[in-house]
């Protein structure tokens, strides 16, 4: 079974403060870990994935599959971060083929304050 | 435009009647899905469809019945609508089932029973 934890709903800081989303997952097989960004009126979209090892908008996230966690990272908190993430998770065989379904957590509202 | 586009973009209804949602992708994709974001936010998957067949199928209740005539589109019936299936629908699409390719969703469809 596939299981995604944020265990934060929600979560405030300041403008220029680090902020780091906490994710942590479940899975016995090889996953594929994303994060995805809704903003206010806008549709869910990829914000990043662990397979690019990118950094988008400034945030970062690393799989660390010993932790099982997935946790995205900002140094520097911006107010138009401010928006619901959700981690997810989707599960492959060993030969890496995806399974398709993707698994959400159960999202973090991320505020920053001016 | 290309993307993914789902209506109504609201749905209100009295309980007892029958709804359907519809929702079209532009984007080549071969592989669709249903997910609902309950209350708390929470999203699950409900419905995944692969060319037109369905590969997934989460405990839904049996009121709700997908339908893909093509692979472009992917629609939700619901008959006999309940208060508790007052949601957020969301459609989203991506490029194969078996590949890392993310989800692009649509804007959802906020159904709310009376």
């Amino acid at each position: 079974a596939q299981r995604v934890t944020q265990p934060e709903k929600l979560l405030s800081v300041f403008k220029g403060a680090p902020v780091e989303l906490k994710c942590n997952y479940s899975y016995s097989g090889s996953p594929e870990l994303f994060w995805y960004v809704q903003y206010s009126r806008q549709r869910l979209q990829l914000l990043l994935r662990h397979i690019s090892r990118e950094s988008i908008k400034g945030f970062t996230a690393d799989l660390n599959k010993g932790e099982t966690s997935f946790h995205l990272k900002k140094p520097f908190a911006q107010e138009e971060d401010s928006a619901m993430y959700y981690c997810a998770l989707r599960g492959s065989n060993a030969g890496g083929t995806s399974y398709g379904k993707l698994t959400f957590g159960q999202g973090t509202i991320l505020t920053v304050h001016p | 435009d290309t993307a993914v586009s789902q209506t109504p973009k609201y749905l209100v209804t009295q309980m007892g009647n029958d709804k359907s949602i519809k929702c079209e992708q532009n984007l080549g994709h071969d592989t669709m899905y249903w997910y609902k974001q309950d209350s708390k936010k929470f999203l699950k998957i409900m419905f995944s469809y692969n060319n037109k067949e369905l590969i997934i199928n989460e405990t839904v209740p049996n009121r709700f019945s997908p339908k893909s005539p093509d692979k472009a589109h992917l629609n939700l019936h619901i008959n006999s609508l309940e208060l508790g299936d007052s949601a957020v629908y969301f459609c989203a699409s991506s490029r194969k089932r078996s590949d890392n390719s993310p989800l692009h969703f649509g804007n959802g469809t906020r159904l709310t029973v009376t």
